[in-house]
């Protein structure tokens, strides 16, 4: 199993503003994903996070908009740049094996709130 | 799109009883999992059953699986308070650049009355 932490918890932003989500695991991990939640809603896939590449965007999400960051096995950043009130979500990530075989882990997500 | 739908969208039970979800999905699958979420926190894998099973146990869990009408059920019996939380159906799908990711579906409330 793997134990995965984010920071941070949430925050609240001012429009226009970016901010940077932090996802730690605490093993080495094949995949790791990032997922947007509006509150009482499933989850939405927003981007697989590429050990040393670009990440993967699924229909609707930009880099420009998200960009994501994998340097290592263990680590990956989403940033939300240039927020505005219709990004405020719960951002969670996840890793694991391959996503469709195996568990995936998340973490307990970073609740965002932007003015 | 969401891959999958569940139902009902909300299940209030007594303690004791037990609760079945229901998930529906559109296209073919390999793999279906179920996971929970409690209330603002990440999820939490319950269960993976493979498109070849039918039914598998995990504890006070049951999930089954048919293929031909392409929808699972998640049964959880003796149900505790600590069951409240939301339940998902995620299933395989293939991204935009081929790697394979989890479509989940749209989530059951359920809430364990004491």
């Amino acid at each position: 199993s793997a134990v995965i932490s984010q920071k941070p918890s949430r925050d609240i932003c001012q429009r226009g503003t970016s901010l940077t989500i932090q996802c730690q695991v605490d093993s080495q991990v094949t995949m790791m994903f990032w997922y947007r939640q509006q509150p009482g809603q499933s989850l939405t896939l927003i981007a697989t996070a590429n050990q040393g590449s670009e990440a993967t965007y699924e229909s609707g999400f930009v880099i420009d908009k998200f960009p994501i960051s994998r340097p290592n096995l263990t680590f990956s950043t989403l940033t939300v740049s240039n927020m505005s009130p219709e990004d405020s979500s719960i951002y969670l990530c996840s890793g694991g094996g391959l996503a469709g075989k195996e568990t995936q882990y998340f973490g307990p997500g970073t609740r965002l709130l932007v003015l | 799109s969401q891959q999958g739908e569940e139902d009902p969208q909300a299940l209030s039970i007594q303690e004791g009883e037990n609760a079945t979800m229901n998930c529906s999905y559109k296209t073919s699958i390999n793999n279906l999992q179920w996971y929970r979420q409690n209330s603002g926190r990440g999820l939490v894998h319950l269960i993976l059953i493979r498109s070849n099973e039918r039914e598998k146990h995990s504890g006070r869990l049951r999930v089954t699986l048919d293929t031909s009408k392409k929808s699972s059920s998640l049964l959880i019996t003796a149900s505790r308070a600590a069951d409240t939380a939301s339940y998902f159906c995620a299933t395989d799908a293939i991204s935009n650049f081929g790697n394979e990711k989890l479509t989940f579906g749209t989530g059951t409330r359920l809430t364990i009355i004491p």
